[in-house]
């Protein structure tokens, strides 16, 4: 049962367009979300992350969208670079546990084409 | 990188024969945790640790085992590796203030168990 799942398992975009990521959840207790990047042969690199009590979070390039009621996120890079080039992850967890267990989605391959 | 190692990089061992990966980290952080990557499946917590000899069980831990003597080192055993076990495990910390925030991830071991 996947609580977390990301149903694009790649994505191809030109260099200087918008790319979206997406994400959906179904627990409904998450209420942090996290994106990470990750290249091969490295461990995921954190990149942005957005909580619950907002819908929208931005850094740089990259802008996280959070749709409670539909248990959706998305990442959108604005513009694309070739070095965008990774596997992306979605992450989500639930703060009162204080644990900081997360729970990921599957990945979905980002090639930005020159 | 937060300054976390993961020792040995890659390994090869046949089923049966008992497996410890090390992790190890520089800058005193609480929270550790084991993940470990597959295909299809995305990064899954094997266990976690939220002190010196404080551990609890993530996802998938069945078949694994952890200590954690130092606040530095995070030892993941696989007490009798099985073919089902073959890898790629990653090391995390947290060093946000709570301990979801910003979990940084080790370069990863690569486990292949023949």
């Amino acid at each position: 049962d996947q609580q977390v799942k990301q149903n694009s398992p790649s994505l191809s975009v030109q260099e200087g367009r918008i790319s979206i990521l997406n994400c959906d959840y179904t627990n409904s207790m998450f209420d942090y979300f996290l994106w990470y990047k990750k290249y091969p042969a490295e461990g995921p690199t954190f990149l942005i992350s957005i909580s619950s009590i907002k819908d929208k979070n931005e850094d740089g390039r990259f802008t996280v969208f959070l749709n409670k009621s539909a248990k959706h996120l998305s990442l959108h890079i604005v513009p694309s670079q070739p070095g965008d080039s990774a596997v992306y992850f979605c992450a989500a967890s639930e703060r009162a546990g204080n644990t900081g267990k997360l729970i990921f989605g599957q990945g979905t391959t980002l090639q930005v084409k020159p | 990188d937060a300054g976390i190692t993961q020792s040995p990089r890659h390994k090869v061992t046949e089923t049966g024969t008992p497996v410890t990966l090390r992790c190890h980290q520089t800058e005193n952080h609480r929270y550790m945790y084991w993940y470990r990557q597959d295909p299809g499946h995305g990064l899954r917590l094997i266990h976690y640790s939220y002190g010196v000899k404080d551990t609890d069980k993530g996802e998938v831990s069945d078949g694994y085992s952890v200590s954690r003597s130092k606040t530095e080192d995070f030892l993941l055993t696989l007490e009798s590796a099985t073919s089902s076990q073959t890898s790629v495990y990653f090391c995390a910390i947290s060093a946000g203030t709570t301990p979801q925030e910003t979990q940084y991830f080790g370069p990863g071991t690569r486990l292949l168990v023949l």
